[in-house]
């Protein structure tokens, strides 16, 4: 596997259903991402993590729960979701998020986990 | 911090026809600039990126982007369209968010329909 991979690539779920989505990056990157991708809405970014530890929440909602156990791997754990939830989550690393290096800040994303809460 | 605006979420061009798509960035020095491509089902893959090295950026499929500082532009061209590059297409500007911290931030993006 090479690049960012993200599983699984649809997901269909109930609002009192749990889940998680899962991002892993092949690149060596220290730093990984979560935006949510809404029709006609820009990307949001959600949360980033910078060596494991989360730097950000773009105050999102508690039934969003992130989790890094080590630099490669990235999980989102879903709960009693919405249907305005419903959308693509897109994962991206980055070599890695401090100094004003575009090396370090140029991102590369996975191909997206097509959320649909029912 | 920074701002990314994208005009016209839709563009349709006639395949062979010049493609342009518009981006205008608020005003920082210097910026980083990012043209990223959305094919359906798929996640963002770039396209190019402004690193202040020249003004004219040459990228994947025959893209091609110049940075224009008094404008606030940069603007998404290539010379012929091809069905291929049916996708959306998405404007991006590293920005600080915080001490020694940066983040990307998008604009809305747009569509290109390419028609036969």
């Amino acid at each position: 596997e090479t690049g960012v991979t993200q599983t699984p690539r649809h997901l269909v779920m109930g609002m009192t259903n749990k889940k998680s989505l899962k991002c892993e990056q092949h690149l060596g990157h220290n730093a990984m991402y979560w935006y949510k991708q809404s029709a006609k809405k820009p990307l949001e970014l959600m949360f980033v993590y910078s060596l494991e530890e989360r730097v950000e929440n773009n105050s999102v909602p508690s039934r969003f729960s992130p989790e890094c156990p080590n630099s490669s791997h990235l999980f989102l754990h879903l709960h009693t979701l919405q249907p305005e939830d419903s959308a693509l989550y897109l994962c991206a690393s980055s070599q890695d998020r401090a100094g004003f290096s575009l090396s370090y800040n140029e991102q590369f994303f996975g191909p997206g986990t097509r959320l649909t809460v029912l | 911090a920074q701002s990314v605006t994208q005009l016209g979420s839709h563009v349709s061009v006639s395949e062979g026809a010049l493609v342009l798509l518009r981006c205008n960035y608020s005003s920082s020095v210097p910026p980083y600039l990012f043209w990223y491509v959305q094919y359906p089902n798929q996640g963002l893959q770039l396209l190019l990126k402004y690193t202040s090295a020249a003004t004219l950026v040459k990228g994947i499929n025959g893209f091609e982007a110049e940075f224009k500082k008094s404008e606030t532009s940069f603007h998404l061209t290539k010379p012929s369209a091809h069905m291929s590059d049916a996708a959306e297409y998405f404007c991006a500007v590293i920005s600080e968010s915080g001490a020694g911290s940066y983040q990307l931030t998008f604009g809305k993006g747009t569509k290109l329909s390419v028609i036969p």
